[in-house]
């Protein structure tokens, strides 16, 4: 059965200090792995998207990388506007698979 | 462009009353995603269409749920009847293909059903 988990399920910070989100990921043709941000009360909001295994993408203060069973998604000094929940998921065959999520709390 | 726009916002509603969902996607979208998000399931697909066809259905929970997409500029989604188990936030996304990897979503209709 196609699954993703994601872990820790929150996460709380002190401004500046790093740390990295895991998503690992069982599923069988994996066509793309996505990292998605969400606020409170908004829809989730397009981050990256990983295709194969050594990929590593970045934007300001996030990278991810893709491995063969996990992504991370790793947080260098953040800052409190970092704080959300970040999703994770897969695109097996047309569909998506989300994972739970990490909620991140960064304290100024 | 706007982005996604979904209507209405919020929604609370009497158990037993029907409860429709409206999604206007991204011009130019060729497909178009229904998730519900909870506390206890996460993020879960609901349906897609396809060139306003729907492709998978699988993630609809019952009879009860039904979505329809007339044109490429508009889809519903259908509860009748509701029950307080359907309380969820739903949302619409769409993208470029159904092969596109990013998806667009709005920002979720809040259904409270008592």
């Amino acid at each position: 059965e196609d699954q993703v988990t994601q872990s820790p399920e929150a996460l709380r910070l002190q401004e500046g200090e790093s740390s990295s989100l895991n998503c690992s990921y069982t599923v069988s043709g994996l066509r793309g792995l996505f990292w998605y941000r969400q606020d409170p009360g908004k829809g989730p909001e397009f981050l990256f998207t990983l295709y194969s295994a050594g990929e590593e993408k970045e934007k300001e203060r996030l990278k991810a990388t893709l491995t063969k069973k996990e992504s991370f998604l790793h947080i260098t000094a953040p800052k409190p506007e970092d704080s959300a929940t970040y999703l994770c998921a897969v695109q097996a065959g047309f569909k998506t698979i989300f994972g739970a999520g990490t909620r991140l709390f960064v304290k100024a | 462009d706007a982005g996604v726009i979904q209507s209405p916002r919020h929604e609370v509603t009497e158990m037993g009353q029907e409860v429709t969902l409206r999604c206007k996607p991204i011009s130019g979208h060729n497909s178009l995603f229904w998730y519900r998000q909870t506390m206890m399931r996460g993020l879960e697909l609901l349906i897609y269409f396809n060139n306003n066809v729907p492709i998978d259905d699988s993630g609809m929970p019952e009879d009860r749920f039904s979505a329809k997409m007339p044109n490429a500029s508009f889809s519903t989604l259908k509860i009748q009847p509701s029950e307080p188990r359907d309380s969820a936030v739903y949302f619409c996304a769409s993208s470029l293909t159904a092969a596109s990897t990013e998806a667009f979503f709005g920002q979720g209709t809040r259904l409270t059903v008592v």
